[in-house]
C-alpha cells in the first residue's frame, strides 16, 4: 500500500522532444506528490512538486499532471534537452504524522542531440 | 532551501570495520533522515534523525548496525558499522524545511561507499 510505481526504468527521448514519466500510488492518504532530479554523484534535488487539488502543476518546462480518481501523476518535459538526462524520482507523502516521503523506483532519462 | 554537506564524500573500506559519515546543515532543523541508495537504485529511508531523542529506524534497519548520533540542530551522524560488501552504497542525509507549499526535503550529496 506504500509503494509508489514508477515507469518507464529508461527513457531515450531526442533533443526537443517530450519526455513522459509516468507514476501510481495506492495509498489515498499521500497528499503531496514531489519529483526529484537526480545527476551523477550527486543526491536528489526537488524539481517540482503538486497537491492533490490541483490536476495540473507547470513550471518553465516541466509539467506534473495528477489524476486524483486513477491515483496516477506523470511528469511531462517539454523540449527536452542534453541537460535534462538524469535520473527522475517521484514520490509521495502524507501530512499525517512525520512526513515519511516514499520514492518510486526512478527513471534514467538520456536526451540525445 | 538549505545548504547540506556530507563527509566524505567516499570512501572505500575493509570488511568489518566501521565508518562515521557526517551531514551539516547550514540552519537549525528539527527533521534529518539518512537514507540508502544502492547502484542504481531508489532511496530506501534507514532512520529519522530528531535532535534530542533516539532515531527512528524503518523496517530492516537496526541501530547496532547503524548508530546515529544528533547532538545538536545543525549536525548528524550515520556510522555504518562491521561493514561486509552488501553495504556498499551511497549514504544521503536530508532535512525536511517548511517552505511555502508543504515540508520540503532537500538531500546532501551523498557519501560513496565501496566495502571490499
Amino acid at each position: 500500500q506504500q509503494q509508489v510505481k514508477q515507469s518507464p526504468q529508461s527513457l531515450i527521448v531526442q533533443k526537443g522532444g517530450i519526455s513522459i514519466i509516468n507514476c501510481a500510488y495506492e495509498n489515498t492518504a499521500f497528499d503531496y506528490f514531489p519529483w526529484y532530479q537526480q545527476f551523477p554523484g550527486k543526491g536528489p534535488a526537488l524539481l517540482i512538486a503538486i497537491r492533490p487539488d490541483v490536476s495540473e502543476k507547470k513550471e518553465g518546462r516541466f509539467t506534473i499532471s495528477f489524476n486524483k480518481s486513477a491515483k496516477q501523476f506523470s511528469l511531462h518535459i517539454m523540449d527536452s534537452q542534453p541537460g535534462d538526462s538524469a535520473t527522475y524520482f517521484c514520490a509521495a507523502s502524507n501530512s499525517g504524522g512525520y512526513q515519511k516521503v516514499t520514492f518510486g523506483t526512478g527513471t534514467k532519462l538520456q536526451v540525445i542531440p | 532551501s538549505a545548504v547540506i554537506s556530507q563527509k566524505p564524500s567516499r570512501d572505500i573500506c575493509q570488511r568489518g570495520t566501521s565508518l562515521t559519515i557526517q551531514c551539516q546543515v547550514d540552519s537549525q532543523v528539527t527533521m534529518m533522515f539518512w537514507y540508502r541508495q544502492q547502484p542504481g537504485q531508489s532511496l530506501t529511508l534507514i532512520a529519522t534523525a530528531n535532535q534530542g531523542s533516539e532515531a527512528t529506524y524503518e523496517s530492516g534497519f537496526v541501530i547496532d548496525k547503524f548508530p546515529i548520533s544528533r547532538p545538536n540542530l545543525t549536525f548528524s551522524t550515520l556510522t555504518v558499522s562491521n561493514m561486509s560488501p552488501e553495504d556498499s552504497s551511497i549514504y544521503l542525509c536530508s532535512v525536511e524545511l517548511s517552505t511555502m507549499i508543504y515540508n520540503e526535503q532537500f538531500f546532501g550529496p551523498g557519501t560513496r561507499l565501496t566495502v571490499l
